[in-house]
């Protein structure tokens, strides 16, 4: 699976949206670009995941750039309560794989 | 809630004790995976079962860890002679494979202390 790079930490004020970037320069054309968060003392939860097309769901949305080398992860409206590590991985398997490889992720601090 | 459940959520022994952490999860989900994660780190990636069988295992599974899924249900996980680098969140997860593919749903970890 590709490597990724994230910043190691970012802030957001309440109600703005976050915007977590994520460079995957290396990434190859079966592979799919997926988000996980985990929050304090939490195991991992799974957020989006895309291969080329912008993605959305009830929880965030996902722009992959048209080279896909990176990707931004967007949560519209930010609350405390998405106060967590974000974590980008690249796979090659889309739905369950026998293994994430999560790297140290971005510590993301929504500001009240 | 149907969602994975890890017991106990938290566990001090001592040095050189015998652990076993289960893991149940989600009743319709085939796979299950162990992690290892130490602070300030992500999630690392140990073992994982498809139904009983043991499919493959990570270097950083020492002979010291054994992990087994005797019905395909719940999953435990082993650790002899613990050390005080076994000190770490350990987690489970668990996602259906097959003509339909889930994501990986985790649960809240068990947190082990080697004093």
């Amino acid at each position: 699976d590709a490597k990724t790079t994230q910043p190691p930490s970012m802030d957001c004020a309440e109600g703005r949206a976050a915007n977590l970037p994520c460079n995957h320069s290396t990434i190859s054309g079966n592979e799919y670009v997926y988000w996980y968060r985990q929050i304090h003392s939490q195991g991992p939860q799974y957020i989006i995941h895309g291969l080329k097309n912008n993605e959305t769901n009830e929880m965030a949305s996902l722009i992959i750039t048209e080279d896909r080398k990176s990707s931004t992860l967007i949560l519209p409206h930010a609350t405390l309560r998405d106060t967590a590590v974000y974590y980008c991985i690249v796979r090659a398997v889309a739905g369950s794989a026998r293994q994430l490889t999560f790297g140290s992720g971005t510590q993301l601090t929504v500001l009240p | 809630d149907t969602g994975v459940s890890q017991n106990p959520r938290h566990k001090i022994t001592k040095r050189g004790q015998n652990v076993t952490f289960r893991c149940d999860p989600i009743s319709e989900h085939n796979r299950l995976y162990w992690y290892r994660q130490t602070l300030g780190q992500g999630p690392e990636f140990l073992t994982y079962f498809q139904n009983e069988a043991q499919l493959e295992k990570s270097r950083l599974l020492s002979d010291r860890f054994s992990a087994e899924r005797p019905k395909g249900s719940f999953s435990t996980l082993e650790i002899q002679r613990t050390e005080q680098g076994d000190s770490a969140m350990y987690l489970c997860a668990s996602s259906l494979h097959g003509p339909s593919n889930t994501e990986a749903f985790f649960g809240q970890g068990t947190r082990l202390t080697v004093v």
